[in-house]
């Protein structure tokens, strides 16, 4: 089956610093890849996502891009503020008609004001 | 307000004692699924639904059933409770636009204790 891996576990930035989150996955089936977020004691939230048919997406401070020949994607947020501290997980999964997500193990970031 | 609502909130039980774990959504969405959150894990799958009457097992199936008898409703059962499925858990629905993966919606999440 599918699996994902995220980088780095753990990751500590000064406010107004860049922070770069990477997923590596090995289906190469696989062509949806959301990002989330997780407040502490929240719900996961999608901040933004790609398909396979993509290469870069952007939304104000946030970017995610794919590589499908490596398969790997990643989570840009650019001009970091405190409210950007949480968990953010990274997700594979296929399309039409399947239905299992595979998430990696998610990334805690803290941006220090 | 478009949500998936998760009930109970906290639950502490025992083991072997039956529970059911209730996920309700408003978005008519055709696809439900639920996980398992473990500290440093992620979110690992359960189970998902597709449709009504429609349902498969995720990564991490093995000591939970689901039912998907209504589109609105996707209930999560604990026949027989172990301790090591204490976690917190999440519902979550998304649309099938086009038959195509989706965003996921996720409930509050439910913390279940086994003791």
């Amino acid at each position: 089956g599918e699996n994902v891996e995220q980088h780095p576990s753990t990751l500590s930035v000064q406010e107004g610093d860049s922070a770069v989150i990477k997923c590596t996955y090995s289906d190469s089936a696989s062509n949806y890849f959301p990002w989330y977020k997780q407040e502490l004691g929240k719900r996961p939230q999608l901040i933004i996502d790609i398909r396979s048919n993509v290469g870069e997406k952007k939304d104000q401070r946030i970017a995610v891009t794919l590589n499908k020949t490596a398969k790997h994607f990643s989570l840009h947020i650019t001009e970091t503020q405190p409210e950007d501290s949480a968990v953010y997980f990274c997700a594979a999964s296929k399309g039409t008609n399947a239905g299992k997500s595979t998430f990696g193990d998610g990334t805690t970031l803290t941006v220090k004001p | 307000e478009a949500q998936v609502t998760q009930n109970p909130r906290y639950l502490i039980t025992v083991t072997g004692k039956k529970l059911t774990v209730t996920c309700s959504q408003n978005m008519n969405h055709e696809y439900m699924s639920w996980y398992r959150q473990d500290p440093g894990l992620g979110l690992r799958q359960i189970y998902y639904s597709m449709n009504v009457e429609v349902t498969d097992k995720g990564d991490v199936p093995e000591g939970y059933k689901v039912s998907r008898k209504e589109k609105r409703n996707f209930p999560l059962i604990l026949e027989s409770p172990s301790p090591n499925q204490t976690s917190l858990y999440f519902c979550a629905s998304s649309p099938r636009t086009g038959g195509s993966n989706q965003p996921q919606h996720f409930g509050d999440g439910t913390r279940l204790s086994i003791l």
